[in-house]
C-alpha cells in the first residue's frame, strides 16, 4: 500500500510566524502536488514538483521536492490569517496512476 | 468557480437507501475522478473515468458504482447506504492524467449524511 504521511496534523500559530509542513513516503513519486482546501470547498492546486531537488516559490510559500523524490516540504514565511486552511500533499507514483493524498495539515493562523 | 459542477451540494437520506451524485467536468477535461473525504480517512480515491471508459479503481465498495456518459458528465451511485458512508464526495477532472503539472480541478463536493 502506498502511503503519504503528512506532519504535523494540526498547526496553530500567530500571524507573522513561519512554518513548515512535511510530506513523506517510502516510495518514489513521479510527481508531487500540493493543494489547499478551505471549508466547504474542494482542494485547489498550489504547485506541482517533478524533479528531485526542485524548489518552487509562490509568493510567501516555498515548496521543495526531496532529492530522492520520496519527500516534500511546504514552508510558509510570515503566515497570515488568510493562509488558514487544510494543506494536502498528493503524489503520483507513476505516470498514468492515481493521485494519492496525504491526511492533510490543518493550519490555523491567528491574528 | 472551478468549472467542475457537482449536484446536489447536500443530501440527507436514510440507511438502506440509494442516491446518485452528479458531476459535470471542466470544459475540455476528459478525465473524471471521484474521491470520498471523511475525518478519519482523509481523501480516498474511488474511481477514474477517461472519455467514457473506466481507467482506474481505488477503494470503492461493491455497493458503489459510477459511469461517465458520452457528454463526459459522470454519476456516482451509492446503494444500500450505511451510516459509515456519510462523508464529503468530491469529483475532480483533468485534461489527461493530471500528473504533467495541471493537476486535478475539484468541484465543491456533495455532503452526504446517512441517518
Amino acid at each position: 500500500t502506498q502511503l503519504l504521511e503528512q506532519s504535523p496534523q494540526f498547526l496553530s500559530i500567530q500571524e507573522g510566524e513561519n512554518l513548515t509542513v512535511y510530506c513523506n513516503s517510502s516510495s518514489v513519486f513521479s510527481s508531487l502536488q500540493w493543494y489547499r482546501q478551505e471549508p466547504g470547498e474542494g482542494p485547489v492546486l498550489l504547485v506541482t514538483v517533478v524533479t528531485g531537488g526542485e524548489v518552487k516559490k509562490l509568493k510567501r510559500l516555498t515548496f521543495q521536492f526531496g532529492d530522492a523524490r520520496k519527500d516534500s516540504s511546504l514552508h510558509i514565511t510570515a503566515a497570515q490569517p488568510g493562509d488558514t486552511g487544510l494543506y494536502l500533499c498528493a503524489g503520483f507514483y507513476n505516470q498514468g496512476g492515481k493521485l494519492i493524498f496525504g491526511q492533510g495539515t490543518e493550519l490555523s493562523v491567528k491574528p | 468557480d472551478s468549472g467542475v459542477t457537482q449536484t446536489p451540494k447536500h443530501l440527507i437520506t436514510a440507511t438502506g437507501q440509494r442516491v446518485t451524485l452528479r458531476c459535470s467536468p471542466r470544459s475540455g477535461d476528459l478525465s473524471v475522478y471521484w474521491y470520498q473525504q471523511s475525518l478519519d480517512q482523509g481523501l480516498q480515491f474511488l474511481i477514474q473515468y477517461y472519455n467514457g471508459e473506466e481507467r482506474a479503481k481505488g477503494n470503492i465498495l461493491e455497493r458503489f458504482s459510477a459511469q461517465q456518459f458520452p457528454d463526459l458528465h459522470s454519476e456516482l451511485n451509492l446503494s444500500s447506504l450505511e451510516l459509515g458512508d456519510s462523508a464529503l464526495y468530491f469529483c475532480a477532472s483533468s485534461v489527461a492524467g493530471g500528473y504533467d503539472g495541471g493537476g486535478y480541478t475539484f468541484g465543491s463536493g456533495t455532503r452526504l449524511t446517512v441517518v
